[in-house]
């Protein structure tokens, strides 16, 4: 399967532990956008990381997330002392370049926080 | 203001009948714009890509833009059932470094 792969599908954490999302992008794609979604609601940009860099970040908070995009391995976002309102979908795109909205994204990775 | 808006609907059509989607956005300077389909539980899949002011046509579907009004919509033609979907407008910013995501439009098709 060459497309996006996100894992764990679902995670169950309780208020103040640490969730890690994974993110292995389309082979042969380099750009990584991570996005947030609320029940009935739409995706809210996070976070858009190229190999090693972080592009832009204007949509993370402040406190607890954190997001890395290493030269091996898939990007991992980070999200540390969750609390109950961290609780959504979190989906990860890649694209073939970094100026298009023509994204691929994965299955979505599903936080219940307790 | 949003920086692209939808009306979250529900709207519902009867099979075979035209569904008209609309959108609009903020940034002026926005060059890209994008339609995404969602079924439930799953995730966004890229069904229109248009550039360009006027229309283009993809099957059953044409996508319309209109930058001097900062308006796009997306009209599915002979709806069926399975179209019934959320349907997300997206416009990538000026920069293009990231690509804003309205809070979508759900369509229900009546068989």
């Amino acid at each position: 399967n060459a497309g996006v792969m996100q894992n764990p599908r679902h995670l169950v954490r309780r208020r103040g532990q640490e969730a890690r999302l994974r993110c292995s992008p389309m082979k042969g794609h380099s750009h990584v956008y991570w996005y947030r979604q609320l029940p009935e609601e739409g995706l809210k940009f996070m976070v858009y990381l190229q190999k090693e860099n972080i592009i832009d970040e204007s949509g993370m908070p402040k406190e607890r997330f954190s997001a890395e995009f290493p030269k091996e391995g898939p990007s991992i976002l980070r999200i540390q002392q969750v609390v109950r309102g961290d609780s959504a979908a979190y989906f990860c795109a890649s694209s073939l370049a970094g100026d298009t909205g023509e994204l691929f994204f994965g299955e979505g990775s599903r936080l219940t926080v307790l | 203001q949003k920086e692209v808006e939808q009306n979250s609907g529900p709207l519902s059509v009867p099979e075979g009948a035209i569904a008209s989607l609309n959108c609009t956005y903020s940034d002026r300077g926005s060059q890209s714009f994008f339609w995404y389909r969602q079924y439930s539980g799953k995730s966004p899949e890229l069904i229109m890509s248009i550039y360009s002011n006027g229309d283009k046509e993809d099957g059953r579907f044409t996508a319309q833009l209109n930058k001097a009004s900062q308006y796009v919509s997306l009209l599915i033609r002979d709806s069926q059932p399975s179209d019934s979907a959320t349907y997300l407008c997206a416009v990538v910013n000026t920069g293009g470094f990231k690509t804003i995501f309205g809070a979508g439009t759900r369509l229900f098709v009546k068989a």
